[in-house]
């Protein structure tokens, strides 16, 4: 079957500027995660979503970042005002609730 | 709180030697243990993972990991590595319960030799 899949692959933006990262689960999934992982980095967690609900977001770092999930499948990750520290790659999981998560090819942020 | 601990950024071995990725780890309770492998510009893909029983877990490509509790480690093992092993090796911690987060290792790079 279909895997987690993410969009766009690669995004580059300038500092200052808004921007969507896009993430589709497995189906039937209802945990969905999103992680930040940085150059000889471990996945980082940002926030962690059990269907429509942010179940914890401890993880975000900032609030310039934000992310939704409004119908429990889809999740949008959004940052504001980016900024240069901001580039890394954005992965997200999904899993069944306490099972293994199942990652994303994850989108590679660049602000110049 | 949790953490885990892959002591070597890198590891070197000749194809068809064995191979072990080291990891350790901290966690309150029952640990959840996995080993996770990403290959450039590529997700994580999941290799296996233990949660109780049988301390030896056999997972995907002929890999299999090693829980010991007394040594809180948690090493991913090949008998045979292959070339196209090759790649970055994440090890992850997480408690039976909670909010299922998992913390991950800052990673090992395995690199095959012909």
């Amino acid at each position: 079957g279909a895997g987690v899949s993410q969009t766009p692959s690669n995004k580059v933006t300038e500092k200052g500027k808004y921007v969507e990262l896009r993430c589709d689960p497995i189906s039937g999934h209802t945990a969905l995660y999103w992680y930040r992982q940085s150059l000889g980095q471990g996945p980082e967690f940002l926030i962690y979503f059990q269907g429509t609900g942010a179940a914890d977001d401890s993880g975000l770092p900032n609030d310039r970042f934000f992310a939704v999930r409004p119908e429990g499948s889809v999740s949008t990750l959004k940052i504001q005002r980016t900024e240069r520290g901001d580039s890394a790659v954005y992965l997200c999981a999904s899993s069944s609730v306490g099972d293994t998560q199942y990652f994303g090819p994850g989108t590679r942020l660049t602000v110049l | 709180a949790q953490s885990v601990a892959q002591p070597e950024d890198q590891v070197n071995v000749a194809e068809g030697n064995p191979l072990t990725v080291k990891c350790t780890y901290s966690v309150s309770g029952n640990p959840y243990l996995f080993w996770y492998v990403q290959y450039p510009n590529r997700g994580l893909q999941f290799l296996l993972k233990y949660i109780t029983g049988d301390n030896l877990v056999k997972g995907s490509y002929g890999f299999e990991a090693e829980f010991n509790k007394s040594q809180t480690s948690f090493h991913l093992k090949k008998p045979s590595a292959l070339v196209s092993d090759s790649a970055l090796y994440f090890c992850a911690v997480r408690p039976p319960g909670g909010s299922y987060i998992p913390t991950f290792g800052r990673g090992t790079s395995l690199i095959v030799h012909p």
